[in-house]
């Protein structure tokens, strides 16, 4: 168990609707990462939240957004869904700074488009 | 730009065979490389790490040593057994920005 929680663990949702995916990092853990994997794609770097700033983007969709709450958990969104979205998403934390930088992954969340 | 490239799957050995998986990598400035291991309908854990060339991370009998004049991280381990089946991925983060850029994994099956 790496102490990172991810939920829901399934979603199956119909294309053109919205949906949230909730992350809660290690505790004391600072930065949150989101991932995308797929089939076709592999493993993608979406987006990185450190202490509730975004710190660094990859191939993020502007379908897709994500925030970090005072709490540190994160939500990323997903909207206009389509059924390329279809993937696992894992979220990821690491301490950050003098701690270290090692990424932490949750179980992850399978979104299925319909 | 930065990528990871790994030795493509399936790959199927025999208990107590001897693993390499092949991972090199391209990078625009000093990486730390990194080993996961996705077990099936899990999420990923590190494997093992290294952050400077000539450095060799280790865990669970596996290992692999950053060659910087390779640029190469390949995964070694001496006598596998049935439980390391799994799909391995080499990964490199850059100094100073802390995502993650992935191989596409190679699905490892040990047979009995």
């Amino acid at each position: 168990d790496s102490g990172v929680t991810q939920t829901p663990k399934h979603l199956i949702t119909a294309t053109g609707q919205r949906v949230t995916l909730r992350c809660s990092p290690r505790s004391g853990d600072l930065s949150v990462y989101w991932y995308q994997q797929s089939l076709d794609q592999g493993l993608q770097f979406l987006i990185q939240y450190y202490n509730g700033e975004e710190r660094a983007k990859g191939n993020i969709l502007e379908r897709f957004s994500a925030q970090q709450f005072p709490d540190l958990h994160s939500e990323l969104n997903l909207s206009s869904l389509e059924l390329g979205d279809s993937a696992l998403y894992f979220c990821a934390s690491s301490a950050g700074g003098s701690r270290g930088y090692e990424q932490y992954f949750g179980p992850g969340t399978r979104l299925t488009v319909t | 730009g930065n990528s990871v490239t790994q030795m493509e799957g399936p790959v199927t050995l025999s208990e107590e065979a001897f693993l390499t998986i092949n991972c090199t990598y391209t990078a625009t400035g000093y990486p730390s490389l990194f080993w996961y291991v996705q077990y099936p309908g899990e999420g990923l854990q590190l494997l093992l790490k290294a952050t400077k060339a000539d450095d060799k991370g280790s865990n669970k009998g596996f290992e692999a040593t950053y060659r910087k004049e390779t640029t190469s991280f390949h995964l070694e381990k001496g006598s596998v057994q049935v439980s390391d089946s799994a799909v391995y991925f080499c990964a490199l983060s850059l100094t100073g920005a802390n995502n993650l850029f992935f191989g596409t994994g190679t699905r490892l099956t040990v047979i009995p």
